[in-house]
């Protein structure tokens, strides 16, 4: 256990659901990630949240939106997703910014199909 | 932008022989360079981590080199074990960044068998 947890593990949905993942991190850190890892591409960053506040959106679709309530919980909103946004989803925590920013925890994932 | 590659993309070997799995990375003003290890339904754990300043770092029977003016790394694993099996990944951390932001590799998907 790394002491971040995501919810739901495996999700299939139809392009017109609204669904959400969720990401508890027990750690105490201050920065939290999401990231997306398909087939067919490296492990890619998607969003940033630092203290709450989001620092960086690297150029997602907006039928992709983050929420972060406080330090400890990160969401993730979908809504008219395509099937080529199947993919494994991560999300991780770090102690941020700074170097110890680098030293992130991952959680296990949420295994999305879109159908 | 930094590309990470890693090669091989798939290993298979007898359990005990020493694998080299290996890293190259385009920009080589890095801050740092890790190792990680993915088991299905298990996400990411962190192996290593190499400091820019640094060339290598060990732990057990792993052992990581960076060579950052060439933009490689390896990673060493000896006296391989069943329990090795899983997806190993190289990330890249850009100097300049306060965000954390890593680059990783597509990674090495290694089987050692009985």
């Amino acid at each position: 256990e790394t002491g971040v947890t995501q919810t739901p593990r495996h999700l299939v949905m139809g392009m017109t659901n609204k669904k959400s993942l969720k990401c508890e991190q027990h750690l105490g850190h201050n920065a939290m990630y999401w990231y997306k890892q398909s087939a067919k591409k490296p492990l890619e960053l998607m969003f940033v949240y630092s203290l709450e506040e989001r620092v960086e959106n690297n150029s997602v679709p907006s039928r992709f939106s983050p929420e972060c309530p406080n330090s400890s919980h990160l969401f993730l909103h979908l809504h008219t997703l395509q099937p080529e946004d199947s993919a494994l989803y991560l999300c991780a925590s770090s102690q941020g910014p700074g170097p110890n920013a680098y030293e992130q925890y991952f959680g296990p994932g949420t295994r999305l199909t879109v159908t | 932008k930094q590309e990470v590659t890693q090669i091989p993309a798939a290993l298979s070997v007898p359990e005990g022989e020493n694998l080299v799995l290996n890293c190259s990375f385009t920009d080589s003003a890095i801050y740092n360079l890790q190792w990680f290890r993915q088991d299905p339904g298990k996400g990411l754990t962190s192996l290593l981590l190499i400091q820019s300043s640094q060339r290598e770092q060990t732990s057990g029977r792993l052992n990581a080199s960076l060579d950052k003016s060439s933009g490689r790394s390896t990673l060493y694993i000896a006296a391989s074990q069943p329990g090795d099996s899983a997806t190993y990944l190289c990330a890249v951390a850009d100097r300049g960044s306060t965000l954390g932001r890593l680059y990783f590799g597509r990674g090495t998907q290694l089987t050692v068998w009985p």
